[in-house]
């Protein structure tokens, strides 16, 4: 039972550089979406996924990127990384809207350090 | 978009004690969740509870959504009990989950 995995585990980068965070489920769920964990902050939505080919804007998408052209894969693109995204990143499914059990599952999250 | 506020912001226990912890939100919702952050960063889901009450073990949750808040108990507190709790809320209005900054709970042996 894989669940939902994250990679890499920690990434350094330079800024302007473009960097991708993957996340893989193996359960099928119709929800997936990607946050960002900053002190002081809490956990922010940056985008998330209804389903393949259907993405929507979070609370923070400003200078991300994403796609879901498979059910199970939901890659996260920083395209010229800045120091202000220098943060931990966690990405989470869920069942679709009305299922018995909406429950969101998180990923163990990317440690992502822009220098 | 809706608004999530936890309380209180920080909480220092002795082991054993009981504590409770808040969630206010701005609008009507359909999915109200809570969360355990331990100390490695883990989060974990305790309970799906968009309205009702729910009970696991020595951690409980009720949520009264006619007056937008939502309660977590937890008794006879451990150390291991100790990391940050979140909840996390989605409107009727959208699919978005959006979270509240969270307690960060600390329990002294």
């Amino acid at each position: 039972d894989a669940g939902i995995t994250q990679s890499p585990r920690y990434k350094i980068t330079e800024t302007g550089r473009q960097v991708t965070l993957m996340c893989h489920q193996t359960w099928s769920h119709s929800y997936m979406f990607w946050y960002r964990q900053d002190l002081g902050h809490g956990l922010r939505l940056i985008y998330y996924s209804a389903a393949a080919d259907i993405t929507d804007k979070g609370e923070v998408p400003d200078g991300y990127v994403v796609s879901r052209s498979k059910t199970e894969n939901f890659p996260l693109t920083l395209e010229s990384a800045t120091r202000s995204q220098t943060s931990v990143y966690f990405c989470a499914s869920s069942e679709s809207r009305g299922a018995a059990n909406e429950k969101l599952f998180f990923g163990s999250g990317t440690q992502l350090s822009v220098l | 978009g809706i608004q999530v506020e936890q309380s209180p912001p920080d909480l220092i226990l002795q082991e054993g004690a009981n504590s409770t912890l808040r969630c206010n939100f701005s609008d009507s919702v359909n999915n109200l969740q809570w969360f355990h952050q331990n100390p490695w960063g883990q989060l974990i889901n305790l309970f799906y509870i968009p309205s009702g009450t729910k009970q696991n073990g020595r951690l409980s949750a009720t949520t009264v959504a006619t007056e937008r808040y939502s309660l977590l108990y937890i008794s006879s507190s451990q150390t291991t009990d100790s990391g940050v709790y979140f909840c996390a809320v989605s409107s009727n209005r959208d699919d978005k989950i959006i979270f509240g900054k969270g307690t960060r709970l600390h329990i002294l042996p």
